[in-house]
């Protein structure tokens, strides 16, 4: 399978714990993205890579949310203290950099459902 | 801001055609995406619109008017496995990122 993984698919927290959830995009793509969707929404931006670097985070990543791209390939993202507002599905997508339109096709993950309790 | 609205439920019959509208009004435009999501599952990609006009993809097609700033998908030959949430997001800013709307939940009945 070369779609974008993610793992843990499911994750059932206590409150005040911290959680890590990782990421592999699809080979060669160098963007990654971070998306938080809860139910009956569309998917909220979190944060982007191009290749290891970080170039926006949304304000809805608060100071205890860090994403990670260390190597320009997996990602991390990493919550700590949850609290029951963080539960929601995080999806990550991967596209490739370049200037034709397949460039701008971007591929999700099947998703990492959080819950805190 | 941004702001995009789309219809929250539809419902249409089986074999029938669908029309699901999307209106958005962004800063920065980078195109426009249409995306599948079944329950509990990740969004599917469909289509990708960046110049006005159709862009037709089998039983799926997708226009948009930037001017008016309106997109629509149309679903042609409705099967039962078409019921899903159909997702409209508008590519803004560098780096291709994605501001999406709601969804609209489509319901195929017999």
């Amino acid at each position: 399978d070369t779609g974008v993984s993610q793992n843990p698919r499911h994750k059932i927290t206590k409150r005040g714990q911290n959680v890590t959830f990782r990421c592999d995009p699809i080979s060669e793509h160098n963007r990654l993205y971070w998306y938080r969707q809860t139910l009956g929404q569309g998917p909220e931006f979190l944060t982007y890579f191009q290749n290891e670097a970080q170039l926006e985070k949304s304000r809805l990543l608060s100071d205890r949310f860090s994403a990670e791209r260390p190597k320009g390939s997996f990602s991390t993202l990493e919550i700590q203290r949850t609290e029951q507002g963080d539960s929601a599905m995080y999806l990550c997508a991967s596209s490739p950099h370049t200037t034709d339109r397949a460039g701008n096709t971007i591929y999700f993950g099947e998703g990492s459902w959080l819950t805190v309790v | 801001g941004q702001n995009i609205d789309q219809p929250t439920e539809m419902t249409a019959t089986e074999g029938a055609i669908v029309q699901i509208n999307c209106t958005y009004q962004t800063s920065g435009f980078n195109g426009l995406f249409w995306y599948q999501q079944h329950a509990g599952e990740a969004p599917t990609f469909l289509s990708y619109n960046v110049l006005d006009g159709l862009e037709e993809k089998g039983r799926f097609s997708s226009f948009l008017s930037r001017s008016k700033g309106y997109s629509y998908l149309l679903l042609k030959e409705l099967q039962m496995k078409d019921s899903a949430s159909y997702l409209c997001a508008v590519c803004t800013g560098g780096g291709n990122k994605l501001t999406f709307g709601t969804g609209t939940q489509l319901k195929v009945e017999l």
